[in-house]
């Protein structure tokens, strides 16, 4: 089946330890993106890319980075200087055709 | 900058009756609009969007959303809503930036239906 898939579904991690989560899609899309979602705040745009080897900071990067060296892959790490970084992560890609976003069904991540 | 308000945080209704879930844009030139739903620890799921044309757009699972350039708005609709319609409901209105498009989403409509 075509898809976006995330690893893993929950996360659990200290203070001061970088984490990554996974973002894969089969769907052949060319833009991928990833949100942060915080209770009360709807999804806020952390990064996204539009080919392979290149990202734009969306409204929230501080304190977290990504790469995107295969157009299927996108992660995003999770480094220690996010100051809150317990929230909800969704993934999402679309192609130039569609103009339409497609999320993957999360990663809920819990610093200790 | 582009902005979208849903005003309603929460909203109640029983099965069967109708709905309809509130969005206000604010865009500079024609926005490409979308009504998302998210059910507790998912993804989001596409309903319906609205890029140009006929102003009346039907959605899966029974929705419709209207287009009113001088309100401003785009506002979900339901005639009869089902039990498993219970989720959380964000508008986005977006805009292509090469191959990119930039949504930028409402903070949502948490609907609970009644039996």
């Amino acid at each position: 089946d075509g898809g976006i898939t995330q690893s893993p579904k929950y996360l659990f991690r200290k203070e001061g330890q970088n984490v990554t989560l996974s973002c894969e899609q089969n769907l052949n899309h060319d833009a991928m993106y990833w949100y942060r979602q915080d209770p009360g705040q709807g999804l806020r745009l952390i990064y996204y890319s539009q080919i392979v080897n290149d990202f734009q900071k969306g409204d929230i990067a501080e304190g977290y980075s990504v790469s995107r060296e295969k157009k299927e892959s996108f992660p995003l790490t999770v480094t220690s200087a996010q100051k809150n970084p317990t929230a909800f992560y969704l993934c999402a890609s679309n192609s130039i055709s569609t103009d339409t976003q497609y999320f993957g069904p999360g990663t809920r991540l819990t610093v200790l | 900058a582009q902005s979208v308000t849903q005003p309603d945080i929460h909203i109640t209704v029983s099965e069967g009756a109708s709905l309809e879930l509130r969005c206000n844009y604010s865009y500079g030139a024609t926005p490409y609009l979308f009504w998302y739903v998210q059910s507790p620890g998912q993804g989001l799921q596409l309903l319906l969007k609205y890029f140009s044309g006929d102003t009346l757009v039907q959605g899966i699972k029974g929705f419709e959303a209207e287009f009113k350039r001088s309100q401003s708005s785009f506002n979900l609709r339901k005639p009869s809503v089902h039990w498993s319609d219970a989720a959380e409901y964000f508008c986005a209105v977006g805009r292509l930036t090469g191959t990119a498009s930039k949504l930028t989403f409402g903070t949502g409509t948490r609907l609970q239906v009644t039996l």
